[in-house]
């Protein structure tokens, strides 16, 4: 069963930072991780997948980057509507998503 | 335009089943493999399990969490997926949402549906 590690938990950061987030899998996942932002109340909604594939509509400010275990999701300038909670998600095997990582505003 | 309904959640007893429905639109359902997500209060994201399509054997795998309760199934005929929940416990309190694919990125998600567990 792979397990998924994702850091931080909860972060906080002013309108235009740059907003870094990594997911680490216990084993090799090559690529097959995706990233995820939850709003309150709503379903997720896919915002990369394969890693590092922008999903069609998705704003450029956010990417991501990695293979193997180790992952990153980036938010090159914070904006308001970024405010949720980001999950990454595997899916090598069975999938499995990270525990989420809250982004609020400072 | 894909669109994704589930119907079912409510108040169910520990140890009761309850069904949900995942009734899918605007693409040939047949064709995809389908997902339950699952969200306690609170918490993050859960995969529950995923069906595949009947051309890939239309089995199902599930999380070790549900595995020997839960069962998911499907009636293409009438673009539903179903998840049968049985035995349930407490911590399978939870928005249940629905989603299309296997997991290589759930473009398509429902709007989720409430199970409470509770006596």
């Amino acid at each position: 069963d792979i397990q998924m590690t994702q850091s931080p938990s909860s972060l906080s950061a002013s309108v235009g930072d740059r907003v870094t987030i990594t997911c680490q899998a216990s084993q090799d996942i090559t690529n097959y991780l995706n990233w995820y932002q939850q709003k309150p109340g709503k379903a997720p909604k896919l915002l990369i997948y394969d890693a590092s594939n922008l999903e069609a509509g998705v704003p450029s400010r956010f990417s991501g980057s990695g293979s193997g275990t180790d992952f990153t999701f980036t938010i090159s300038y914070l904006q308001p509507e970024d405010i949720a909670t980001y999950y990454c998600q595997q899916y090598d095997h069975l999938p499995r998503f990270g525990g989420g990582t809250k982004v609020e505003i400072k | 335009e894909v669109q994704l309904v589930e119907s079912g959640g409510g108040l169910v007893q520990p140890g009761r089943s309850l069904r949900l429905s995942c009734t899918g639109s605007g693409f040939t359902f047949g064709d995809y493999a389908m997902s339950w997500v699952r969200q306690a209060p609170g918490k993050g994201l859960e995969w529950v399990g995923s069906i595949r399509y009947k051309a890939y054997g239309g089995t199902a795998e599930y999380a070790a969490s549900v595995k020997g309760r839960f069962i998911i199934s499907r009636d293409d005929s009438k673009s539903i997926a179903y998840l049968q929940m049985n035995s349930v416990k407490t911590e399978d309190t939870a928005i249940y949402y629905c989603t299309r694919g296997w997991g290589d990125g759930y473009r398509y998600w429902g709007q989720g549906t409430l199970v409470t567990v509770s006596s």
